[in-house]
């Protein structure tokens, strides 16, 4: 089976950086995913990493390390726009190559 | 737009009864999928589709009944809902070419009496 593991809550203030962790076990791997989700809202697509290293899109980063299972979210600059449920994802041969499954979910509180 | 939409956004039903949510996407994608959302769960993968015709069942598939007879739509249907139903139902596609992004719809909130 698969499983991913992140914490349920990060709270950070506004202008910081703030790093969210997923880990996973799995057969397979082909690669992991980013979301976020607002209240109420779709989860929105917001990187992806097949390889070892750092991804960045403006602030947010994505890092994978494969030997490790493991990967993380960077955010940077924070705003208060950046709170929000962020879900790792990944992709396997056993779960399907095209059908990710989503860890729990971390909730991340920005306050002022 | 195109895009990929859900309805009902809100539906309240009572135990037992049969209830069919929506699901249309206007991209042509080739995979759908749908996902329930509880607290504490983050999201579940109920039942997907790879093509027209071609279903397949997710983690949670116990309750629901899918069908995809054409490539856009795939409803999802709760035969005999159950209280344990309650849930936010989300809808998604990608295109299944090397690595796509999943595309969510905005959900549908479904409350079971």
């Amino acid at each position: 089976g698969q499983s991913l593991e992140q914490p349920s809550e990060v709270t950070a203030v506004e202008g910081a950086i703030v790093q969210i962790n997923c880990t996973y076990q799995t057969s397979g791997f082909y690669g992991l995913s980013w979301y976020q989700q607002h209240d109420g809202g779709a989860p929105t697509f917001l990187s992806y990493n097949a390889l070892d290293g750092l991804e960045e899109t403006g602030r947010f980063s994505s890092f994978l390390s494969r030997s490790d299972s493991y990967g993380y979210l960077l955010l940077q600059e924070l705003q208060m726009k950046d709170s929000a449920s962020y879900f790792c994802a990944v992709r396997s041969a056993s779960g399907g190559s095209y059908i990710p499954t989503f860890g729990r979910g971390t909730s991340l509180i920005v306050h002022p | 737009d195109a895009g990929i939409t859900q309805s009902p956004r809100y539906k309240i039903t009572e135990t037992g009864r049969q209830v069919t949510l929506m699901c249309h996407q206007t991209w042509s994608h080739s995979y759908m999928f749908w996902y329930r959302q509880d607290l504490g769960h983050g999201l579940r993968l109920i039942y997907y589709s790879a093509a027209a015709d071609i279903t397949d069942k997710g983690e949670v598939p116990d309750g629901y009944v899918v069908s995809r007879s054409k490539t856009e739509n795939f409803p999802l249907t709760l035969e005999s809902a159950t209280r344990s139903q309650t849930s936010v139902y989300f809808c998604a596609s990608s295109t299944g070419q090397g690595y796509s992004p999943l595309h969510f719809g905005n959900g549908t909130r479904l409350t079971v009496t």
